[in-house]
C-alpha cells in the first residue's frame, strides 16, 4: 500500500537557518504530494503541493519539488523565521478510486529559536 | 465562509461513555473525512464519506460510525469509549477534482479527547 516516510525530528534551529524537512514516499502509479502545516493549536492548512513528477510547490518562502527517480518531496526554505514553528506532515494522494483520501507522514516538529 | 467547523473543542469522556462529535462545512463540499491524530503520528484515516448517504471506512474504524444526512454534516459517533480512543480528531472536506485537477483538503480545528 501507500505510505509517507518523514525524517526524525525535533529540528531545532536558529533564525535564518536554512531547513530541510526530507520526505520519501511508496505508492503505486503516480501520487499527489503534499507539504500540511500545523501550528500550535490548530488545524492543519495546506502549505504547497505538487501533481506530477518534476513539479515545483512554493509558498510563504518554501518549496517542494516532486522526485519521481527518488521518490522524494523534501521541504526546504532558505530562512526559517520563528513564526515558521510547526509541525509539518507530508501526504500523498492517489488518484483513480482514492477518493482523495489522503496518506500522512508522522509528522516533523519544527522549533526556530530567535 | 467558517470553513470546516467542529465541536466540542476539548472532552473528557469515562470508559464506557458515548458521544458525538460534530463536523460541519459551509463549502458544499462532496467529500468528507475524519482523522485521528496521535502523539508522533501522522493522521489516520478512519471514515470518509463521498457524498450525502454515502460512507466508507478507513485505515482505523473500529470503535466509530458515521453518518451523513446532509452535505454539510459530518458527525462521528463513539459509542463505547475506550482509553486507545484518546486523541486528537480532526474533520475534513474535499470539493470535486475536476479532469487532472488535485483539490485540496480544507482541515477543521480538532477536537481533543481524553478518555479516563
Amino acid at each position: 500500500g501507500n505510505s509517507v516516510t518523514q525524517m526524525e525530528g525535533p529540528v531545532t534551529l536558529s533564525e535564518e537557518a536554512f531547513l530541510t524537512i526530507n520526505c520519501t514516499y511508496t505508492a503505486t502509479g503516480y501520487p499527489s504530494l503534499f507539504w500540511y502545516v500545523q501550528y500550535p493549536g490548530e488545524g492543519l492548512q495546506l502549505l504547497l503541493k505538487a501533481t506530477k513528477a518534476d513539479d515545483k510547490g512554493s509558498n510563504k518562502g518554501f518549496e517542494a519539488t516532486y522526485r519521481k527517480e527518488t521518490t522524494s518531496f523534501h521541504l526546504e526554505k532558505g530562512s526559517v523565521q520563528v513564526s515558521d514553528s510547526a509541525v509539518y506532515f507530508c501526504a500523498l494522494v492517489y488518484g483513480g478510486t482514492s477518493y482523495g483520501k489522503l496518506t500522512f507522514g508522522q509528522g516533523t516538529i519544527l522549533t526556530v529559536h530567535p | 465562509n467558517a470553513g470546516v467547523t467542529q465541536t466540542p473543542k476539548f472532552r473528557i469522556l469515562k470508559i464506557g461513555q458515548s458521544m458525538t462529535l460534530q463536523c460541519t462545512q459551509d463549502m458544499n463540499h462532496n467529500y468528507m473525512y475524519w482523522y485521528r491524530q496521535d502523539p508522533g503520528m501522522g493522521l489516520k484515516l478512519i471514515y470518509y464519506s463521498v457524498g450525502a448517504g454515502i460512507t466508507d471506512k478507513g485505515e482505523v474504524p473500529n470503535g466509530y460510525n458515521v453518518s451523513r444526512s446532509t452535505t454539510e454534516d459530518f458527525p462521528l459517533r463513539l459509542e463505547l469509549a475506550a482509553p486507545s480512543q484518546t486523541s486528537v480528531y480532526f474533520c475534513a472536506s474535499r470539493g470535486l477534482a475536476g479532469i487532472g485537477v488535485m483539490e485540496t483538503q480544507y482541515f477543521g480545528p480538532g477536537t481533543r479527547l481524553l478518555v479516563l
